[in-house]
This record gives structure tokens, C-alpha cells and sequence, in this order.
């Protein structure tokens, strides 16, 4: 069983709108949980990165929330927009990299 | 700062044919460099690991003889895959970190290779 859980697996949704993307973890504890966005063909890029301690961390218009007794976390979306349409990737960080399958999200005008 | 650079970004060659993709950390030095496969709808797979001027260090069932690393330099490694077959054809990723575990990794922007 992957250590590292992401739901859901696709998303569709119209822009403007926003979304919450999943993650449930089984490694305990770690060093920061990640959050990256990956375009197609493309290396992925961090968004969040934050420590076991941390509850929330914004970039922008994405903002990750972790909750540790649940070993869950989140990343929200907000105010949508076609560029959003990427795999977000839940990684969490100890000793190695735990990488989830990720969410395809897509974006629709 | 942090970025890394991946060539060629795409290369397609017959089956039996070996192929050099090179993984350049271009503003920082990289004591350790990794490689990571990643197949069509799938989470990055890790493959090796290597630290400058030592010998990689492979996940179970990653062939060595076939994935050959070198990380001859603090700002280059290459992973060359041998006498490629049609079943390595996949996204080959490296990422690339500065000392100390905690350090965050870099990634660069990943090589389609496809092997006819």
C-alpha cells in the first residue's frame, strides 16, 4: 500500500471555480509535506512545503492545510484558471521522498 | 535560484541503441543528484541516488548494468540506459539537492525518451 494517498484521481472543473485536492499520509513523522504541480511533460514544481508543526501555508492563490493527528492534508484552490490544469503532487519528506499518484486536474473555460 | 536542466528533453532511437540524458544543476552545487522514472498517469519512481564522486546507489530492481550514473562533478550527473528496449521507453526525471538530507530537492524538466 502506497504510503502516500491522493484523492481524487481527476478532477474537472470551470474556471472561476475553486477545488480541494486530498492527501492521506501513513509516514509518521517526516521531515515537511509538499505539495507540487506537475505540467504535462514537465518537471514538477513546488507550490507549499511545510513542517510536521505546520497547520497552513499560502502561495498565492494555493493553500495547503495539514493536519497531523488525522495524517491529512489538503491543497486549495482558488479563483481557477486554465493555467491551473497540471498533476498536483502530495509529497512527504523523510529520509527519501514519499511521492502520491497525484490529481489530474482540469481546467474548462 | 535552483534550477535545474535536463538534455535532451526529448529522444526518440531504435531499440539496442544507448542513451547519455544529463542532469545540470546550473546555479548551485549539487552534492547529490536522483533519478526518477515516472510512467503515464504515475507518481515519480525512484531509481538511483548519487552523491558526488561516489558510486550510485539503486532501488530494488533497478538494474545497474542498464541505468549507468556517473556524478563525476558537483553540477552534472548522467544516467546513460544501455541497449534501450521499447519497455524503458518512459519520463526519466532527475532532481538535484544541496548537502544535508533536509534540503529541498530541485527538479528538472525530465527527458521523454521513446525507444522504437
Amino acid at each position: 500500500k502506497n504510503q502516500v494517498e491522493q484523492s481524487p484521481q481527476s478532477l474537472i472543473i470551470l474556471e472561476g471555480k475553486n477545488c480541494t485536492l486530498q492527501c492521506n499520509y501513513t509516514v509518521s513523522p517526516f521531515s515537511n509535506l509538499r505539495w507540487y504541480k506537475q505540467d504535462t511533460g514537465r518537471g514538477p514544481v513546488s507550490l507549499t512545503i511545510m513542517t510536521f508543526s505546520e497547520n497552513t501555508k499560502s502561495n498565492g492563490r494555493y493553500t495547503a492545510t495539514l493536519d497531523a493527528d488525522t495524517k491529512q492534508s489538503s491543497l486549495h484552490i482558488t479563483a481557477s484558471q486554465l493555467s491551473d490544469s497540471a498533476s498536483y503532487i502530495c509529497v512527504v519528506s523523510r529520509r527519501g521522498l514519499r511521492f502520491g499518484a497525484g490529481t489530474r486536474l482540469t481546467v474548462k473555460p | 535560484g535552483a534550477v535545474v536542466s535536463q538534455h535532451p528533453s526529448w529522444v526518440i532511437c531504435k531499440s539496442g541503441t544507448s542513451v547519455k540524458i544529463e542532469c545540470r544543476s546550473l546555479d548551485f552545487q549539487a552534492t547529490t543528484m536522483f533519478w526518477y522514472r515516472q510512467f503515464p498517469k504515475q507518481s515519480l519512481m525512484l531509481m538511483a541516488t548519487s552523491n558526488e564522486g561516489s558510486k550510485a546507489t539503486y532501488e530494488q530492481g533497478v538494474e545497474k548494468d542498464k541505468f549507468l550514473i556517473n556524478h563525476a562533478s558537483l553540477t552534472l550527473s548522467t544516467l546513460t540506459v544501455t541497449s534501450a528496449h521499447p519497455e524503458d521507453s518512459s519520463f526519466y526525471i532527475c532532481s538535484a539537492r544541496l548537502r544535508g538530507s533536509n534540503q529541498p530537492q530541485h527538479f528538472g524538466d525530465g527527458t521523454r525518451l521513446s525507444i522504437l
